[in-house]
Formats: C-alpha cells, structure tokens, sequence
C-alpha cells in the first residue's frame, strides 16, 4: 500500500470548516483512499472514502486532486465532539490483503 | 444501526494466563479482523479471517495467538500465555464480502487487556 503524510496536529474553531490534508504521491491506479478516526482510544470510526471523484456523505467530504497524489477530508461544520486522530489510508486492491494500515493521523483540535 | 460488540471491555490477567477476547461481527459480514493499539502508539494489524481460515496475518500474530469462529457468530481472539507486552487495545473489525475491495471495515470499540 501506498504511504501517506499527514501534518502531526491541527486546530479548528468549533462551526467552521476543517480541512485536514494528506499526501501519497506514490498511490497507484487501484488504490483507494479512505479516512477513519479514533476519538480517544475508541475504536476507529469509517469516514469517507474514494477512489479518484469527490465524495460526500454525511459526515464529510473528500476532495482528490486530479492526479491523485494528495487528498482533503473536509468537516463542513466541525463540533467539539469531532476532536479526534484522523488517519489516511491507502489501500491496495491486489493481493488478497484487505487489512488497514494505520499511520500516525492528524490529532483534530476542535476549540470552542 | 449494527456494530461489533467486544467484549469484555476491560481485562486484566496475569502474565503466563491464556486469555481469550470475544468479538461478534456485524451479521452477514465475511471478513474479519483483530487489530491491536499499544498505549499511545500506532493501530496495528493482527491477522484477518475469511472462510473459516486465517488470510492474512502480521509478525506479531505469532504461536501464542489464535482465532477462531466457533458458532458462526463469535469471533474469538486466545493469547495462550501472556506477556507484559501484550497489554493493549483489541479491536475486533469486520467487513462486508459484497463488494469487498471498497467496502469499509466496521470497528469494535476494543477490549483493554492489562497484563500484570
């Protein structure tokens, strides 16, 4: 699987808009790209994911540049309860391997 | 909505004992996953489950760990003798089969293993 950079740590002030970025430039034609979080040592929570077009659902967006070498995750409204470590995967489709591989992420800040 | 449910939430044992780590998948999902996060540091890959047989599986899924799928429901993790370094979170994931290149995996909310 291809590797991700995140920024170590962000802040946001609670309703507005959090764009918390990811590079990996090494990510080939079939790789995924998915989003997940922890808040506090609970279990990592789906986010979002996709492939190489925008996606929406009801917890956020996922903007992928055209070349595909980096990725935003977009909390439109962010809330306090929204602070939480924001990991990037990206995930390969050959081979049988299905499992996650998680980075460091982005520890979210979400100030009131 | 479904989920996994682990239990128990919190067990402590002690160094040498077997424990097992109970897990039930989300109904009519085929893969399933034990992951584990050491205090402060990075989720990491146990071993994954299809078809009633191990698929894949990590260096530190080594002999003192097992899983298995008794019942068609459970999904259990053994650590046949424990060491101080397995103390940790256990989460438990499992995967719709479906789709199964895009589809996400579903976490537990962990058992918290406390070796002493």
């Amino acid at each position: 699987d291809a590797k991700t950079t995140q920024p170590t740590s962000m802040d946001c002030a609670e309703g507005r808009a959090a764009n918390l970025p990811c590079n990996h430039s090494t990510i080939s034609g079939n790789e995924y790209v998915y989003w997940y979080r922890q808040i506090h040592s609970q279990g990592p929570q789906y986010i979002i994911h996709g492939l190489k077009n925008n996606e929406t659902n009801e917890m956020a967006s996922l903007i992928i540049t055209e070349d595909r070498k980096s990725s935003t995750l977009i909390l439109p409204h962010a809330t306090l309860r929204d602070t939480a470590v924001y990991y990037c995967i990206v995930r390969s489709l050959s081979g049988s391997a299905r499992q996650l591989t998680f980075g460091s992420g982005t520890q979210l800040t979400v100030l009131p | 909505e479904p989920e996994v449910t682990q239990t128990p939430s919190h067990q402590v044992t002690q160094m040498g004992q077997e424990v097992i780590l109970r897990c039930v998948p989300i109904s009519n999902h085929l893969y399933f996953y034990w992951y584990r996060q050491i205090l402060g540091q990075k989720v990491e890959f146990l071993v994954s489950f299809y078809n009633n047989e191990i698929s894949e599986k990590s260096e530190i899924f080594d002999d003192q760990f097992s899983v298995e799928r008794p019942d068609g429901s459970n999904f259990t993790l053994k650590i046949r003798s424990t060491k101080l370094e397995d103390s940790a979170m256990y989460f438990c994931a499992s995967q719709d089969g479906v789709r199964r290149e895009n589809t996400e995996a579903f976490f537990g909310q962990g058992t918290r293993l406390t070796v002493v």
